[in-house]
């Protein structure tokens, strides 16, 4: 079965580090999705892909954060430098549609910054 | 702006039945979602109804939805303790860019099974 990968599953790191986050969404998906999902929380959307192209990323600190899917199939989400408050799950999800109507998820990548 | 509420803890005990509520505020949502979440993993699509229709069955799993009050709900008949985990339920919205959308989720609903 198809699946959204991830990696790495679980991050620590110290502040003022930097982190990267790699997602490959399952093959033949168009559209790419970032989430930050904080404990206690539901995911919340940071960088939409359509293909290669950025399409939403009002919710990404651009300050500290970005992202990319250069070739239009695996995308890499960086932190630089990262912070206390980073420390959340980051989830990655895909879907066929460009409506987004059906988005699967990755098993998430675990940041813990200290 | 687009908010999804939910009730943050249901206890059930094994064999009953289960119902997580949640309310949402975007009247235009085309569809609406329920995700399961176990401890330290991604989130499963469970299932999800289209905005046209008032219930869905899949199994054990039952989707009610009332536009009207913009209110959610899934049912879990003969819940097991391996139902045990957060459920989200989201809508999805308009994003940023013409033509796409994206889900905004409440705050999960955590279901705890005991014998």
């Amino acid at each position: 079965e198809a699946e959204v990968a991830q990696s790495p599953r679980y991050k620590i790191t110290e502040k003022s580090q930097a982190v990267a986050f790699w997602c490959d969404p399952i093959s033949g998906h168009a559209t790419l999705y970032w989430y930050r999902q904080i404990l206690g929380q539901g995911p919340e959307l940071l960088v939409q892909f359509q293909d290669e192209s950025v399409v939403d990323d009002s919710q990404l600190p651009k300050d500290r954060f970005s992202a990319e899917r250069l070739k239009g199939v695996d995308s890499t989400l960086k932190i630089q430098p990262a912070e206390l408050g980073d420390s959340a799950m980051y989830l990655c999800a895909s879907s066929f549609s460009t409506s987004g109507n059906e988005q699967f998820f990755g098993p998430g990548t675990r940041l813990t910054v200290l | 702006g687009e908010d999804v509420e939910q009730s943050l803890f249901l206890s059930v005990r094994e064999g009953d039945s289960s119902v997580i509520n949640c309310t949402y505020t975007d009247s235009s949502s085309t569809y609406l979602y329920w995700y399961k979440q176990e401890p330290g993993a991604g989130l499963q699509l469970l299932t999800y109804i289209f905005s046209n229709m008032d219930m869905k069955q899949d199994q054990r799993l039952t989707v009610l939805l009332n536009k009207k009050d913009k209110h959610l709900s899934l049912r879990i008949a003969d819940t097991q303790t391996g139902d045990s985990a957060i459920y989200f339920c989201a809508e999805i919205t308009p994003g940023e860019a013409g033509g796409y959308n994206k889900l905004i989720f409440g705050a999960g609903t955590r279901l705890a099974v005991h014998p």
